[in-house]
């Protein structure tokens, strides 16, 4: 049960966009689209951004948006705000029928 | 408003247990999926267990299988976690989630509950 990979961080001014990768295997990520992304700032719970690889919840900015390309799906933020600053993890149902979260990405705005 | 709330956290020493649960209102709960997922202190999210809707179907991460146990009463609208034989490595803050989109994503998470194991 290897925890998806995601870079430890990602960085970008207010207004530009960034791109957060998410590495799995065809076993996960690759094998369904049952990807799903999360938001957690300090001290709360996290909160679903992305579901089933692209689909945004309601409530959830337009900003956010969601793909994926053979084992390694990508949550990108366009008109970065300051709100966003937080940490970002990818989940995926998986083959054994549990699920898997990535390593979590920690996303600054500077 | 749609709500999941968890309790029973605490501090147990090595080889204890805990009974975790979830209370959930403002849906029909009988109809989801929940997962219990956990964070270690400064760490990253980790999933634990998942029960479906009737309850037939458990599975369990591999770090917990055969210690931990999931249950459900639709009746009384709640989500258990039996934590058993604890180990200092399941120290975590424990958060329940409804499986609102199938396999694709957990919509509602609760404010979580804090096991701590430590003699």
């Amino acid at each position: 049960q290897s925890a998806l990979t995601q870079p430890a961080s990602v960085s970008g001014s207010p207004g530009q966009s960034i791109t957060i990768s998410c590495t799995g295997t065809s076993s996960d990520v690759g094998g369904y689209n049952y990807v799903s992304w999360y938001q957690q700032h300090p001290g709360k719970a996290p909160k679903l951004m992305i579901y089933e690889v692209s689909n945004r919840p309601s409530g959830v900015s337009n900003r956010f948006s969601g793909s994926k390309s053979g084992n390694t799906a990508s949550l990108s933020i366009s008109g970065l705000q300051a709100e966003d600053e937080a940490d970002y993890y990818c989940s995926s149902y998986t083959s054994s029928s549990f699920y898997v979260f990535g390593t979590g990405t920690k996303v600054t705005v500077l | 408003q749609v709500q999941l709330v968890e309790s029973g956290g605490g501090l147990v020493k090595p080889g204890g247990s805990l009974r975790l649960s979830c209370a959930a209102s403002g849906f029909t709960f009988s109809d989801y999926y929940m997962s219990w997922i956990r964070q270690a202190p400064g760490k990253g999210l980790e999933w634990v267990s998942y029960i479906s809707s009737s309850g037939s179907t458990r599975n369990y991460a591999d770090s917990v299988k055969g210690r931990f146990t999931i249950s459900r009463d639709n009746a009384r609208n709640s989500l258990n976690l039996q934590v058993s034989s604890l180990r200092a490595e399941d120290t975590a803050v424990y958060y329940c989630a409804r499986e609102g989109y199938g396999f694709g994503g957990m919509d509602v998470w609760g404010q979580g509950t804090t096991v701590t194991v430590s003699s």
